[in-house]
């Protein structure tokens, strides 16, 4: 069984820090997601990382994706209270066959303090 | 991408009562799923909604709790069958497009069952 594990599991900051979120895995994974969720609202994609050693920056956000495949961080730098929310990595594992299925990790949920 | 259109957005209902949720998405998606998801926390999946067949549940989900239908590429309903409390949670559905690893996912049912 193919199993994410994201850390830390809560964080709660001051505006202007920076922070970074681990998602490991045991496993390769053919892609990662990174997911933001609001309350009352569903995930919303934030980035695809495909290669290995890749690098996105997405504004304030960087995401990397490890060099075998295996983890990925995600790094805020100088948060804002708008970057409140809870923030889920998910792996594509395609060995299932077709696009299978997504393994989400546990999430981190994310307060930013004015 | 895709948007999906998920309702209820929320419901309360009486224990030993059934209720579906509907998903529709507004282009061809190749795979459906229905999550589970407690406020804050991720997200598991309860089964994959195949067209024109029966659905494929993970394991601790059956298909006479949680019957699920998809009539077409577009569309799938998941009924939460003879409710207990402990069946509150918000309920997702999501769609993977042709050749994407990617999923969207609607806005999310919160069910109250009391």
């Amino acid at each position: 069984t193919q199993l994410l594990e994201q850390s830390p599991q809560f964080l709660s900051i001051q505006e202007g820090e920076n922070l970074t979120v681990y998602c490991n895995s045991s496993s390769v994974f053919s892609s990662l997601q990174w997911y933001r969720q609001e309350p009352g609202e569903g995930p919303v994609l934030l980035v695809t990382v495909v290669t290995g050693g890749e690098v996105k920056k997405l504004k304030r956000l960087t995401f990397q994706f490890g060099d075998a495949r295996k983890d990925s961080s995600l790094h805020i730098t100088a948060a804002q209270p708008g970057d409140t929310g809870l923030y889920l990595c998910a792996g594509a594992d395609k060995l299932l066959g077709s696009q299978g299925n997504l393994i989400f990790g546990k999430g981190t949920k994310l307060s930013v303090k004015p | 991408s895709a948007v999906i259109s998920q309702k209820p957005s929320r419901d309360i209902c009486q224990r030993g009562t059934s209720l579906t949720i509907q998903c529709q998405v507004d282009s061809q998606v190749t795979m459906m799923f229905w999550y589970r998801q407690q406020p804050g926390q991720s997200l598991t999946l309860i089964a994959t909604a195949n067209q024109g067949s029966e659905a494929t549940y993970e394991s601790g989900f059956v298909i006479d709790k949680f019957p699920i239908s998809r009539p077409n590429l577009t569309f799938s309903t998941l009924t939460v069958s003879n409710m207990s409390p402990e069946d509150s949670s918000i309920y997702l559905c999501s769609g993977l497009g042709q050749g994407a690893a990617e999923a969207f996912f609607g806005q999310g049912t919160r069910l109250t069952v009391v």
